[in-house]
Order: C-alpha cells, then sequence, then structure tokens
C-alpha cells in the first residue's frame, strides 16, 4: 500500500513566524512531490510542486525534498493568517497519472 | 480561477434520483479526473481519462458512471446513491504526460452532494 502520511494538526504559529509542515512517503519510485492548500469548503489549489532533491522558493514558500530519507516539507516564511488552510502533500508515482494524497495538515495562524 | 469548472456546484438528491455532474476545463490538457472527498478522509482517486479513454477506475460502485465524449469535458452520472456517498467531488485536469516531472493537477471548485 503506497501511503502519504501527515500529521493532522493543528499546527498553531503566530503571525510572522515560519510555519513547518511535513510529509513522509512510502514508495521510493516516487516521482514528483505537491503541495495543495485547501480553504474550508474550498477545493485544493496548488502551491507548488517539486521532483529534485533540495530546496525550491517561490515567495514566501519553500519546497525541501530528501529522497534518501522519503520526506518533503513545506516552509512558510512570515505566515499571515489568510495561511490558515489545510495542506495537503501528494505524491506522484514514476510514469503514472496518480496522486496520492496524504490527509492533510491543518494549519492556524494566530493574529 | 483555475480554468476547470464545475456544475452544479452544490446538489441535492434522493436515493432514487438521477442526476449527473460536469467538468469542463479551458486549459488545453488532455487528462481528466474524478475525485472523491468526505470529512476526515484523504482525497480518493475514482477515474482517470487521458485522451477521452478510461485509464483507471479504482473500484468505484457502479452506481458512480463516467462519461468522457472529449479531452474538455467530463461528467460523472449518479443512480441509486447511498447516504454514504455525501461527499465533495472534485475534477482536476491535467497535460497527460505521464513520463514529465511536471506533469501537474489544477482542480475545478467541487460540487458539493448530498444524498438524502
Amino acid at each position: 500500500q503506497k501511503e502519504v502520511e501527515q500529521n493532522s494538526g493543528p499546527l498553531s504559529v503566530p503571525e510572522g513566524a515560519i510555519a513547518s509542515l511535513n510529509c513522509t512517503y512510502s514508495d521510493r519510485g516516487s516521482q514528483s512531490f505537491f503541495w495543495y492548500r485547501q480553504y474550508s469548503g474550498k477545493s485544493p489549489e496548488l502551491i507548488m510542486f517539486i521532483y529534485s532533491n533540495g530546496d525550491k522558493e517561490d515567495g514566501r514558500f519553500t519546497a525541501q525534498l530528501n529522497k534518501a530519507s522519503q520526506y518533503v516539507s513545506l516552509l512558510i516564511r512570515d505566515s499571515q493568517p489568510s495561511d490558515s488552510a489545510t495542506y495537503l502533500c501528494a505524491v506522484r508515482m514514476d510514469s503514472s497519472y496518480k496522486l496520492i494524497f496524504g490527509s492533510g495538515t491543518r494549519l492556524l495562524v494566530r493574529p | 480561477e483555475t480554468g476547470v469548472t464545475q456544475t452544479p456546484r452544490h446538489l441535492v438528491m434522493g436515493m432514487t434520483n438521477k442526476k449527473s455532474l460536469k467538468c469542463e476545463q479551458h486549459l488545453g490538457h488532455n487528462a481528466m479526473y474524478w475525485y472523491k472527498q468526505s470529512a476526515k478522509k484523504p482525497l480518493e482517486l475514482m477515474f482517470v481519462y487521458n485522451f477521452k479513454e478510461q485509464t483507471e477506475n479504482n473500484s468505484v460502485p457502479s452506481r458512480f458512471s463516467p462519461e468522457c465524449p472529449n479531452s474538455s469535458h467530463l461528467f460523472l452520472h449518479l443512480h441509486t446513491l447511498q447516504p454514504e456517498d455525501s461527499a465533495l467531488y472534485l475534477c482536476a485536469s491535467s497535460q497527460g504526460y505521464r513520463d514529465s516531472y511536471q506533469e501537474t493537477q489544477y482542480f475545478g471548485p467541487g460540487t458539493r452532494l448530498l444524498v438524502l
């Protein structure tokens, strides 16, 4: 069973802090890794994806991938109350369309 | 807006009704997907279509029947549903290149379905 694991949270951080969201996956054949943000009652919105080991930065967001440890994370710098949402980690296997989603981590940014 | 639209946005139906969900993408993508999202559960992939051909059916009950007349449109036909089928149904699309590292799915707004 291919799995993607996330801590359900809630992860509570003060406004302006760095929020760190983590995800582990079980299949070493995983090729690409995605972070989606989902506000309550809304659909998932793509934040960024990563497929090479290391860091990838986009504005306040940084994705980090460590394939040896089967670990991907999302850092949100200068967290804002509007960042409060559920963050979904998704993993795509090699030569597959299929995304395997984690259950999501709920982030709460306190003003 | 992601370029993926879904109608209706909300649907209430009885267990004996027949209804259809519609998805349309304006991104020039070739692959389209149906997902189900229930409370407290991860997103569950239901069906995948690539270039109008169904490439995946994740053991979905036959009361859910997908249809993909072309690469831009996807339907989910519903009949004799059960209350446990109440969920958010999400459509997504992607370019459809399975060997591309950048193959990325974009979601529509979803249809909130309640089965009474």
